[in-house]
């Protein structure tokens, strides 16, 4: 079957610290990964996405490339601001499927 | 314009009362969600529509039910609910999602809902 695992939080940061959130998943054939982000109160946003092997997505100074060979995805970002306190989630869409399949999300907290 | 509303924002009911809530798109996506999320939870997903028809139902039960009258708009009825269904409702729309697409799915900002 098709899922998602990430590092558990709270992942905690000081300002303009290096981020990665791990994320890998087992699916099969070739799915379209996400990272989702979400700010308290509100609904998911995507942050980014990428649909095949070795592409990296990229999105306000955040990056994940898609890792085929170690079925991962990980998000980094070189220097966090406290305004990056959210939760993460990593999610994977198989072909010809709509259904998201979620990791368990990682809360980031960064302060000043 | 990736905007997917919601309305309302905050809902309290009891649980003999009959609501429903509210999504709307103007993307143009034939594909729309209903998704339910515990505090620290992931979302879970409880129904789709493709093309205004009903293609995916997660075992909710009937004390929900969707509706899509066209293909910007998309209720939830809700009647007779219980406390444990007190959490954040979530809407999304994507393209429909043909086989080797990616097409993303875009959130609404929620609906809060807390049953009494």
């Amino acid at each position: 079957g098709n899922s998602v695992t990430q590092m558990e939080g709270p992942v905690t940061l000081s300002e303009e610290a290096f981020l990665t959130i791990n994320c890998t998943y087992t699916a099969t054939g070739y799915p379209s990964l996400f990272w989702y982000v979400q700010y308290p109160g509100e609904g998911l946003q995507l942050l980014l996405k990428a649909t095949k092997a070795d592409d990296k997505g990229s999105n306000k100074g955040f990056e994940a490339t898609y890792r085929k060979e170690t079925t991962s995805f990980h998000l980094e970002k070189g220097s966090v601001q406290v305004s990056d306190s959210a939760v993460y989630f990593c999610a994977l869409r198989n072909t010809g499927f709509q259904k998201l399949v979620f990791g368990t999300g990682t809360r980031l907290l960064v302060s000043p | 314009d990736t905007e997917v509303t919601q309305t309302p924002k905050h809902l309290v009911m009891g649980m003999t009362n009959k609501k429903s809530l509210k999504c709307e798109q103007h993307m143009g996506h034939r594909a729309m969600y209903w998704y339910k999320q515990k505090a620290k939870k992931p979302p879970e997903l409880m129904f789709v529509y493709s093309y205004e028809k009903l293609s995916i139902n997660e075992s909710v039960p009937s004390r929900f039910s969707p509706e899509c009258p066209n293909s910007s708009l998309l209720n939830l009825h809700l009647h007779a609910l219980q406390p444990e269904d007190s959490a954040l409702y979530l809407c999304a729309s994507s393209h429909p999602g043909l086989a080797g697409s990616s097409y993303e799915q875009y959130f609404g900002p929620g609906t809060r809902l807390t049953v009494t």
